[in-house]
């Protein structure tokens, strides 16, 4: 079944970029059926989405992150990415990539819905 | 401070049936619709409800979801010991552009 499994730098020093990858096995990423997600919980707290990408590369963003990150990606590898720059102590957390299916909206088109499969998630601290 | 509203926890003896609400908004949940997330401790989040009432292949009928105007709730029956999580709303916001979160509410089974 699908799986998806990130992978990145544990630590990473204020002021420079956070970049994480998402790698998925056992199914495609490349179905237009399909957005994928990244998600991130601090520690002793809740979830916060942070943007999505489907296969062709459009992205939905969250707006109070937008002007820092950067999610692509590479359906050769079959993997997608986040970059988060200039990333503070507020960004330490866990970092949760997930699959969601997609929801027809007559206004905006296709847009990410339920995210019905996560990877394990990687912790990221932010420190010097 | 999130956009949808859940109590931070709720508690229930094995057997028992508890509920689990989550507030939001005309831009959010009265809009569109509702999904739930249960996250066992120290695991990832697992999609638990979606399309405010439907169950994933594999999630027990004791789990159900139902949603009126701008709230939803996530009724647990038969509450069993593992179903000791975190319970997570979450929709689509149209202020937001994207999927919003609910605060999480912690479920404790005495």
């Amino acid at each position: 079944q699908l799986q998806l499994q990130e992978s990145g730098p544990g630590l990473v020093k204020p002021s420079e970029t956070l970049s994480l990858t998402c790698t998925v096995s056992g199914g495609s990423i490349s179905s237009s059926t399909y957005y994928w997600g990244w998600i991130r919980q601090p520690p002793g707290k809740g979830l916060e989405w942070i943007g999505s990408i489907d296969y062709s590369g459009s992205t939905y963003y969250n707006p109070s992150l937008r002007s820092r990150v950067t999610i692509s990606v590479d359906t050769s590898k079959k993997q997608f990415s986040l970059k988060l720059s200039s990333v503070t102590a507020a960004d330490t957390a866990v970092y949760f990539c997930a699959r969601s299916d997609t929801y027809y909206d007559i206004l905006t088109g296709y847009r990410p819905n339920a995210f019905d499969i996560w990877g394990q998630g990687t912790m990221v601290t932010v420190s010097s | 401070q999130s956009v949808l509203t859940q109590p931070p926890s709720a508690s229930g003896t094995p057997g028992q049936r508890v509920t689990i609400s989550c507030s939001g908004s005309s831009s959010n949940i009265g809009s569109h619709t509702v999904n739930w997330y249960q996250q066992l401790p120290g695991t990832a989040p697992k999609l638990l409800i979606y399309s405010d009432n439907q169950r994933p292949s594999g999630v027990p009928d004791r789990f159900s979801g139902s949603k009126s105007g701008t709230s939803a709730s996530l009724a647990i029956s038969g509450l069993q010991s593992e179903d000791e999580a975190d319970y997570y709303c979450a929709a689509w916001d149209d202020s937001l552009n994207g999927p919003v979160f609910g605060g999480g509410t912690k479920l404790t089974v005495l």
